[in-house]
């Protein structure tokens, strides 16, 4: 079966410091990832998804950037925190062409001080 | 814990009775559309979807019923119970734009009373 994972769980930075976020997929190949980001009261706001290794696309202008370096694995950056960059951000997994949902992981809070 | 949703529109239900969630969508072109559930602290799971050339799916204790006239979505719990309660979200797929990603609604907070 296929897990999402993501870590830290948790993390406070201090504004102006870099951000590194992971998200593996385990159990499928070439997946659709996702970063969403969720802030207190709202829905869930995509910032970046990728079809393949290499291949990122932005939703929104912003101070964060994505990498997919392998197939299963995406990460989110900063190389410059802001305040308003703390939410909880999440990653998420479709199969792609044949199957729309979206599976997610269990989150990163992201506290920025 | 979590502090998703503070704001949300909230539904309040009696354990037992059966819970209606719903959501407007805006796109006409969308043609998948999908229920989560999230807990405090927890990323979204997925109940139930549904696709645009159906007007109604059950699963488990959840009806999902799309009245693509009106554009709107609705998510039925049959005998709510106490694990219900969650913020819950409606999602829709924009095919037009061939991206694959979903949009969000803003989410209904489900609030069990025992």
């Amino acid at each position: 079966s296929q897990t999402i994972h993501q870590w830290p769980a948790t993390l406070v930075q201090p504004v102006g410091s870099p951000l590194s976020l992971e998200c593996t997929v385990e159990g499928t190949s070439n997946p659709n990832l996702y970063w969403y980001r969720q802030a207190a009261g709202r829905g869930l706001q995509l910032l970046f998804y990728s079809v393949g290794i290499g291949q990122i696309s932005s939703e929104v202008p912003q101070n964060l950037s994505a990498s997919r370096p392998q197939d299963r694995q995406f990460i989110l950056s900063s190389k410059k925190l802001l305040l308003s960059d703390s939410g909880f951000y999440l990653c998420a997994w479709t199969k792609g062409q044949a199957k729309e949902t979206q599976y997610f992981g269990p989150g990163t809070r992201l506290l920025v001080l | 814990g979590e502090s998703v949703g503070l704001h949300l529109p909230t539904l309040s239900v009696q354990e037992g009775d059966n819970s209606i969630i719903n959501c407007a969508y805006s796109n006409s072109a969308s043609d998948y559309f999908i229920w989560y559930k999230q807990e405090s602290g927890k990323g979204p799971q997925f109940i139930i979807d549904i696709r645009s050339n159906m007007d109604k799916r059950q699963g488990q204790r959840v009806t999902v019923l799309l009245n693509k006239t009106v554009k709107h979505l609705s998510l039925q719990i049959a005998a709510t119970q106490p694990g219900d309660s969650a913020v819950y979200f409606c999602a829709e797929i924009l095919i037009y734009t061939g991206r694959r990603a979903l949009t969000f609604g803003s989410g209904t907070r489900l609030q069990v009373q025992p």
